[in-house]
């Protein structure tokens, strides 16, 4: 079945660590996406990718990084520097912007990351 | 900025009830709105997606509608089940970004009791 896939499910970051979260999608979608939700609020974009090897910043890019070096693939970084990165993270897929844009956005089940 | 409101934030309401979620949305220069719906802590389905062009879209028992004029759409449900009970969330695809971006409301949680 085609789908996204984003690991691991839970994750626990010390202090000064860096963590990077895994997005991975069989969709053969171009676009790929990555959200923060924090409880009872909406989601919030961090970064996103139109096609390989590039990428933007979202409305809360700082303390975060990401690559996007094969189309299947889209992981985050979230950086020491990032003071506050307890929450849920999203990753989407979507076929592509544009005139492709007319085409839902697919989500994985998220990982979750606490502060040790 | 666009700003994405929804309210509101809980429902609840009894099996076999209609019922209408509300969202509602600054700027009109969209490029399509779309309704999410997540389980709790699972990702987000698609529900329904309203091109800029369309007034509303229908699935099986939701009907969505959009005014961009007046920043609203709403989320019909027609004879409400307990498996209904989500949150459901509502995003307007900006039309600078040709849609790739999406701008969340905050959900709202209902609960179909039986």
């Amino acid at each position: 079945d085609g789908g996204i896939t984003q690991s691991p499910k839970y994750l626990f970051r010390k202090e000064g660590q860096n963590v990077t979260l895994s997005c991975e999608q069989n969709l053969n979608h171009d676009a790929m996406y990555w959200y923060r939700q924090d409880p009872g609020q909406g989601l919030r974009l961090i970064y996103y990718s139109q096609i390989v090897n590039d990428f933007q910043k979202g409305d809360i890019a700082e303390g975060y990084s990401v690559s996007r070096e094969k189309k299947e693939s889209f992981p985050l970084t979230v950086t020491s520097a990032q003071k506050n990165p307890t929450a849920f993270y999203l990753c989407a897929s979507s076929i592509g912007t544009g005139r492709y844009s007319n085409q839902p956005q697919h989500f994985g089940d998220g990982t979750r990351l606490s502060i040790l | 900025k666009q700003e994405v409101t929804q309210i509101p934030a809980a429902l609840s309401v009894p099996e076999g009830e209609n019922l209408v979620l509300n969202c509602s949305f600054t700027d009109s220069a969209i490029y399509n709105l779309q309704w999410f719906r997540q389980d709790p802590g699972k990702g987000l389905t698609s529900l329904l997606l309203i091109q800029s062009s369309q007034r509303e879209q229908t699935s099986g028992r939701l009907n969505a509608s959009l005014d961009k004029s007046s920043g609203r759409s709403t989320l019909y449900i027609a004879a409400s089940q307990p498996g209904d009970s989500a949150t459901y969330l509502c995003a307007v695809g900006p039309i600078e970004n040709q849609g790739g971006k999406l701008i969340f409301g905050q959900g709202t949680e209902l609960s179909v009791k039986p």
